[in-house]
């Protein structure tokens, strides 16, 4: 199982631009990685999926170094809907077995 | 609306009891992935599907158990059920296996259990 570690919470501001790092060691070779965000009480929902270097789509980029150990999700000018909960999901070398992060809560203050 | 339906939405059992989770993917979708989210805890992975096989297991408890239909629905059992096991249960679909492919997941709205 790989393992991820993310920050528990951030706090920023509207028009504020947000990153987000998870730290996955120990993820398979031939596959992406993916963020997804999640509001109180819904299923996640997907933002952004990448394998390496640059991602970018129309609500957020996705920066991943050539190791593959880590991943940034970055938001630019954040609105208040953007608060929520924000996963990494990578999947393990050796098992295959998904794994999410623990989530990084965040609040988007006016 | 992701185009993954689960049923039911909410459900309440007492301990020791079993019950059936119901998932029908997007259509089109051959991947079937469940998770559970207890309160304040992020998503555990539990177990996939693909194209009606076991494609990989999490940490899924020997109580549970799951599998794929031939239509690809989806149902998830758990037995001998105990306080623990009241969370969110979640099931997502993608076209693809996941490996080495990209596997966008779209989830479900989930089935709330609660175990008095």
């Amino acid at each position: 199982l790989a393992k991820t570690t993310q920050p528990i919470s951030m706090d920023s501001y509207e028009g504020q631009e947000v990153n987000i790092t998870c730290s996955h060691n120990n993820i398979a070779t031939n596959d992406y990685i993916t963020w997804y965000q999640q509001f109180p009480s819904q299923g996640p929902r997907f933002i952004i999926q990448g394998y390496k270097t640059k991602v970018t789509n129309e609500v957020a980029s996705l920066f991943i170094p050539a190791d593959r150990k880590s991943s940034t999700l970055s938001l630019p000018r954040v609105s208040l809907s953007d608060t929520a909960v924000y996963y990494c999901l990578v999947r393990g070398s050796n098992d295959y077995k998904l794994s999410f992060g623990a989530g990084t809560t965040v609040t988007v203050r006016a | 609306d992701s185009g993954v339906t689960q049923t039911p939405k909410h459900l309440i059992t007492a301990t020791g009891q079993r019950v059936t989770l119901r998932c029908s993917p997007r259509s089109g979708d051959l991947s079937v992935y469940w998770y559970q989210q207890s309160l304040d805890q992020g998503l555990q992975f539990l177990i996939q599907y693909y194209n009606g096989e076991e494609r990989a297991k999490g940490n899924i408890l020997e109580r549970f158990s799951a599998q794929q239909f031939p239509d690809l629905h989806s149902e998830l059992n758990l037995s001998s059920l105990e306080l623990g096991d009241s969370a969110l249960y979640f099931c997502a679909s993608s076209v693809e296996a996941g490996q080495g492919a990209r596997s966008e997941q779209f989830f479900g709205p989930g089935t709330r259990l609660t175990v008095l």
